[in-house]
């Protein structure tokens, strides 16, 4: 499967505890994306990322949350100390390394819908 | 604050009609638009983008860009039951290389 593979698809949390999210990109992507996605709402963008560099954070909350992709390895979304509110599904998406333009095409993965019990 | 903004639906269409989706948005220096399907519980899966003024056509898709009037559309002819789906809408702002803002999706049911 040469897709953007998400694991797990399904994480259950009691508040408190910490969530952990994978992503590996599609293959000859360096370029991550994270967004979330809570009921009745839209995808909302997160954090931009390239192997080691955290390129935009602006969307990602101040606390509790942070995100990297190691120069080996899936991307990583890691929510401190969970709480109700952090419920949704987290989508991770790629795009392909570009030299010019980029068209601002993204390619999802499944999404990991994180449940704080 | 730029936004884009969708009638949320449901919007119901009988089997073989054409289904009309709308979009707006705010940023006038919007670069890129981009309608993506989402089913249930699915992932966004990408199947129309536009970048410049007018049409676009892809099989029973044609998606219509008016940057003047600054929205975007989405018209899928022969509507098929397996086109009940959310459809988003999503726009990259000049601002940004590749932040995209989506709308909160209309809910398309085709009634066989």
């Amino acid at each position: 499967n040469a897709g953007v593979m998400q694991n797990p698809r399904h994480l259950v949390r009691r508040r408190g505890q910490e969530a952990r999210l994978r992503c590996s990109p599609m293959k000859g992507h360096s370029h991550v994306y994270w967004y979330r996605q809570l009921p009745e709402e839209g995808l909302k963008f997160m954090v931009y990322l390239q192997k080691e560099n955290i390129i935009d954070e602006s969307g990602m909350p101040k606390e509790r949350f942070s995100a990297e992709f190691p120069k080996e390895g899936p991307s990583i979304l890691r929510i401190q100390q969970v709480v109700r509110g952090d419920s949704a599904a987290y989508f991770c998406a790629s795009s392909p390394r570009t030299s010019g333009v980029n068209t601002g095409e993204l390619f999802f993965g499944e999404g990991s819908r994180l449940t704080v019990l | 604050q730029k936004e884009v903004e969708q009638n949320s639906g449901p919007l119901s269409v009988p089997e073989g009609a054409i289904a009309s989706l709308n979009c707006t948005y705010s940023d006038r220096v919007s670069q890129s638009f981009f309608w993506y399907r989402q089913y249930s519980g699915k992932s966004p899966e990408l199947i129309m983008s536009i970048y410049s003024n007018g049409d676009k056509e892809d099989g029973r898709f044609t998606a219509q860009l008016n940057k003047a009037s600054q929205y975007v559309s989405l018209l899928i002819r022969d509507s098929q039951p397996s086109d009940s789906a959310t459809y988003l809408c999503a726009v990259r702002s000049g601002g940004s290389n590749y932040k995209l803002t989506f709308g909160k999706g209309t809910l398309l049911t085709v009634n066989p």
